[in-house]
């Protein structure tokens, strides 16, 4: 399967404890989105990455939140000390060129009780 | 605030006719569109894209038109099948500032056999 894989698909927390969430790109792709849909909303642009590089993270909470995309390995969502309010579908999506059209991988589903 | 909204939450058509998903944007910065469709569970996937240098582009059963001056997008499916149903996002990138999608609430489309 050549395309973006996530996991784990399903991942529940208790309040206070950690998320990691894990993203391997397309093969060949070095360019990682993260997004976050909320129930009932649209998807929220978090955080961009290129290999071992934040380019843009203007949509990441300022507290908790972070991400990495090292040289080897999937890139890591991490959520620290997690809230009821951090249940949601986060998905990862990479691009060949980091330029327009993304493709998206079948998220994780973060559930905080 | 909403920079991409589609107004409708939901559309049913029946089998063999068109489908209209419409899209609008207030970001005058925006210069290439895209639409995914998603099923349930599952990452978006993607359809068509157009540039904001041209007003239409087609791919197979799949037009896209856009109205730069109105700053409205349309998706036109046709001949809509039933496996068609499914929740249509649009989604807008501003590429002088960076390649981050933002995304419209999205449009459930049911079509009936």
């Amino acid at each position: 399967n050549a395309g973006v894989m996530q996991n784990p698909r399903h991942l529940v927390r208790r309040r206070g404890q950690e998320a990691r969430l894990r993203c391997s790109p397309m093969k060949g792709h070095s360019h990682v989105y993260w997004y976050r849909q909320l129930p009932e909303e649209g998807l929220k642009f978090m955080v961009y990455l290129q290999k071992e590089n934040i380019i843009d993270e203007s949509g990441m909470p300022k507290e908790r939140f972070s991400a990495e995309f090292p040289k080897e390995g999937p890139s890591i969502l991490r959520i620290q000390q997690v809230v009821r309010g951090d249940s949601a579908a986060y998905f990862c999506a990479s691009s060949l060129t980091g330029i327009r059209e993304q493709f998206f991988g079948p998220g994780t589903r973060l559930t905080v009780l | 605030d909403q920079q991409v909204k589609q107004n409708s939450p939901s559309l049913s058509v029946q089998e063999g006719r068109i489908s209209i998903l419409n899209c609008d944007y207030t970001n005058s910065m925006f210069d290439y569109f895209l639409w995914y469709k998603k099923y349930p569970a599952e990452g978006p996937t993607f359809l068509i894209s157009i540039s904001s240098i041209k007003d239409k582009n087609e791919d197979g059963r799949f037009t896209v038109f856009l109205n730069k001056s109105a700053k409205h997008l349309s998706l036109h499916i046709v001949p809509s099948q039933p496996g068609d149903s499914a929740v249509y996002f649009c989604a807008a990138i501003e590429e002088t500032s960076g390649s981050r999608l933002t995304f419209g609430e999205g449009t459930q489309l049911t079509v009936n056999p």
